[in-house]
């Protein structure tokens, strides 16, 4: 059974789209995050979501919004698609802040 | 500014010697330490977790030491195999945030 799984695996799009990418945890976890991987592997936090509470990254533009219809789903939202949002985006989920995370296999996201 | 830096970009060790991997930090107190790993195309798996309070945890061959004063982790992998390869990222948890390090490629030589 997947713990954390991301749809779609491969998102491809021109600039100026809107586009979602969806989360869904099985493992009863009250927390869930979304993280940005770029060209160098470097990996960002964007938001925290916990207990309905969301905490965001105030390094992301406000293009980007989390959506969550119940606790075990979290869905990246982004609207009006740029060149530099091409990157991997990866969604986890832990027990609670703080805890261990359990990552997604990501989603590749190219905007051309 | 806060930065986490972890030692060198890629680590080349041969096999069955301990790789030692080195995290540092600046401008953060954090609560928890944590070390992940991530295979290419993958999401980052969870290894091991130190708190502040803490000095060393061991899981098997691995083993995390955690120095709050001198604002440093060192993660160690003996007697290590070829499976081994992968990056290494260290993070750190503060104000219910995990803040990653920008990772150490690792490849253990047969």
């Amino acid at each position: 059974d997947t713990a954390v799984s991301q749809t779609p695996k491969y998102l491809v799009t021109q600039m100026g789209n809107d586009k979602s990418i969806k989360c869904e945890q099985n493992l009863g976890h009250d927390t869930m995050y979304w993280y940005k991987q770029d060209s160098k592997k470097f990996l960002k936090i964007m938001f925290s979501y916990n207990n309905k509470e969301l905490i965001i990254n105030e390094t992301v533009p406000n293009r980007f919004s989390p959506k969550s219809p119940d606790k075990a789903h979290l869905n990246l939202h982004i609207n009006s698609l740029e060149l530099g949002d091409s990157a991997v985006y990866f969604c986890a989920s832990s027990q609670r802040l703080r805890d261990e995370q359990y990552f997604g296999p990501g989603t590749r996201l190219t905007v051309t | 500014s806060q930065k986490i830096e972890q030692n060198s970009e890629a680590l080349n060790i041969q096999e069955g010697k301990t790789a030692t991997l080195t995290c540092n930090y600046t401008n953060y107190s954090p609560a928890y330490l944590q070390w992940y790993r991530q295979d290419p195309g993958r999401g980052p798996v969870f290894l091991l977790l130190i708190r502040e309070n803490e000095k060393e945890k061991r899981k098997e061959r691995l083993k995390v030491t955690f120095d709050t004063t001198l604002k440093q982790s060192l993660f160690h992998i003996t007697a290590s195999q070829p499976a081994d390869s992968a990056t290494y990222l260290c993070a750190l948890s503060e104000a219910n945030n995990l803040f990653f390090g920008t990772g150490t490629r690792l490849t253990v030589i047969p």
